[in-house]
């Protein structure tokens, strides 16, 4: 069974700095994605970053890149300049090719951004 | 593109009637899934249709059933509802395959009496 554990339930960060938020998974196949989504108070789920299992490299969108360690089934995701708008609920999600559609999320990360 | 939409917004029901949800997909996305947020059991996935047919489904009662029209748009029912089934549904749409991104839309907050 795929499963994705977010052990940080919430963070905190200072306006114009760094943050790392964690996230594990497990996963019996070797084809799969995973996401990192943002949930403003708005409860709108957005899409923040995305990973392709086969590809080595880390992927970056703008201010926010991850760490992929797939050996250690890890994917922490980097907020760099930290603004007030990026306080949320970050989740963590998995999806498999053998599964479709089907994504799999964590049970997020509250982040707090302090002015 | 316009993205994905959710009708309606809000709503309240009391125990033992029916709902039924609709969603839109962002044009040309022929996958539309389905989801369920409560404070307690976090996001869980309901089920998935693409063209027309139920391609996924989540371990949810048969109370919870779903199809897709021709032109996408998906709808989900719960039958006999229960206090248990208030929560955010969202919807998702995706391009069709299973390596696709899944775009969310603003979601549907039910409220059960």
């Amino acid at each position: 069974a795929q499963t994705v554990t977010q052990s940080q339930p919430e963070m905190s960060v200072q306006e114009a700095e760094t943050v790392t938020l964690s996230c594990t998974y497990d996963t019996s196949e070797s084809d799969y994605y995973l996401f990192w989504y943002k949930q403003p108070p708005s409860r709108q789920m957005i899409l923040v970053i995305r990973q392709e299992a086969y590809k080595q490299q880390n992927a970056t969108e703008n201010r926010f890149s991850v760490n992929f360690q797939k050996a250690a089934k890890s994917f922490s995701l980097k907020i760099s300049d930290s603004q007030l708008g990026d306080a949320a609920m970050y989740f963590c999600a998995h999806s498999g090719a053998l599964y479709g559609n089907k994504l799999v999320f964590g049970a997020g990360t509250i982040l707090r951004v302090k002015s | 593109k316009a993205g994905v939409t959710q009708t309606p917004r809000y709503l309240i029901k009391t125990r033992g009637q029916q709902v039924t949800l609709s969603c839109s997909p962002i044009s040309g996305h022929r996958s539309v899934s389905w989801y369920q947020q409560t404070p307690g059991q976090g996001l869980q996935f309901l089920f998935e249709y693409f063209s027309e047919t139920q391609r996924n489904k989540g371990n949810f009662p048969g109370r919870f059933s779903g199809r897709q029209f021709s032109n996408s748009r998906s709808e989900m029912n719960v039958s006999t509802l229960e206090l248990g089934d208030s929560a955010l549904y969202l919807c998702a749409s995706s391009l069709a395959g299973a390596r696709e991104t899944q775009y969310f839309g603003p979601g549907t907050r039910l409220l059960v009496l």
